[in-house]
């Protein structure tokens, strides 16, 4: 009974392919995430969905395509890998838009995205 | 520009004494601390928060101090159990954004 899951837990490729992170939550959440933690140990958000509703988009290359195909899934998806992707892919949920005392983040177990 | 800074990467006590992670945040708009803990190959697990109008919160053995004027926030556990030893993060957001913004991280020891 996973809350927040996310396949695969591993993934190694070379540069240049395409890949996709896939995450899901069972919670009954509106609110979705991707943070990357790079090899600073740095949790960054990169995008939140709401509702399947795009509300926020950080700064991140274009190569990176967040898609909500209902408000229980989030996938990310990586064109033309770098070596710099390689990190730790973190997959979140919350009720709501994820601010204040009564909307916690949960965290899935990660995905470590190692480009060759 | 780091906005949440945690400037110990780890930290070692012994089993039963206190715990004090410390956490220092740049941008006076944030309104919202929270901190995480991480055990190894997991997601980080929501531990404690505390609002910007509060300087404490405490849940048990934990408790969350926040001093605005210092833009500083600590988390103590006590006492400190082998099972707390994990990475704690610190993370602030402001408004309802939903975006939190993360230390890098304090990694904890507790010793039997």
């Amino acid at each position: 009974d996973t809350a927040v899951s996310q396949t695969p837990k591993y993934l190694v490729t070379q540069m240049g392919n395409d890949k996709s992170i896939k995450c899901e939550q069972n919670l009954g959440h509106d609110t979705m995430y991707w943070y990357k933690q790079d090899s600073k140990k740095f949790l960054k958000i990169m995008f939140s969905y709401n509702n399947k509703e795009l509300i926020i988009n950080e700064t991140v290359p274009n190569r990176f395509s967040p898609k909500s195909p209902d408000k229980a899934h989030l996938n990310l998806h990586i064109n033309s890998l770098e070596l710099g992707d390689s990190a730790v892919y973190f997959c979140a949920s919350s009720q709501n838009r994820g601010g204040g005392l009564a909307d916690t983040q949960y965290f899935g177990p990660g995905t470590r995205l190692t480009v060759l | 520009d780091q906005q949440v800074k945690q400037n110990s990467p780890s930290l070692s006590v012994q089993e039963g004494r206190i715990s004090i992670l410390n956490c220092d945040y740049t941008n006076s708009m944030f309104d919202y601390f929270l901190w995480y803990k991480k055990y190894p190959a997991e997601g980080p697990t929501f531990l404690i928060s505390i609002s910007s109008i509060k300087d404490k919160n405490e849940d048990g053995r934990f408790t969350v101090f926040l001093n605005k004027s210092a833009k500083h926030l600590s988390l103590h556990i006590v006492p400190s159990q082998p099972g707390d030893s994990a990475v704690y993060f610190c993370a602030a957001s402001k408004g309802n954004t939903g975006k939190l913004i993360f230390g890098q991280g304090t990694t904890l020891q507790v010793k039997p």
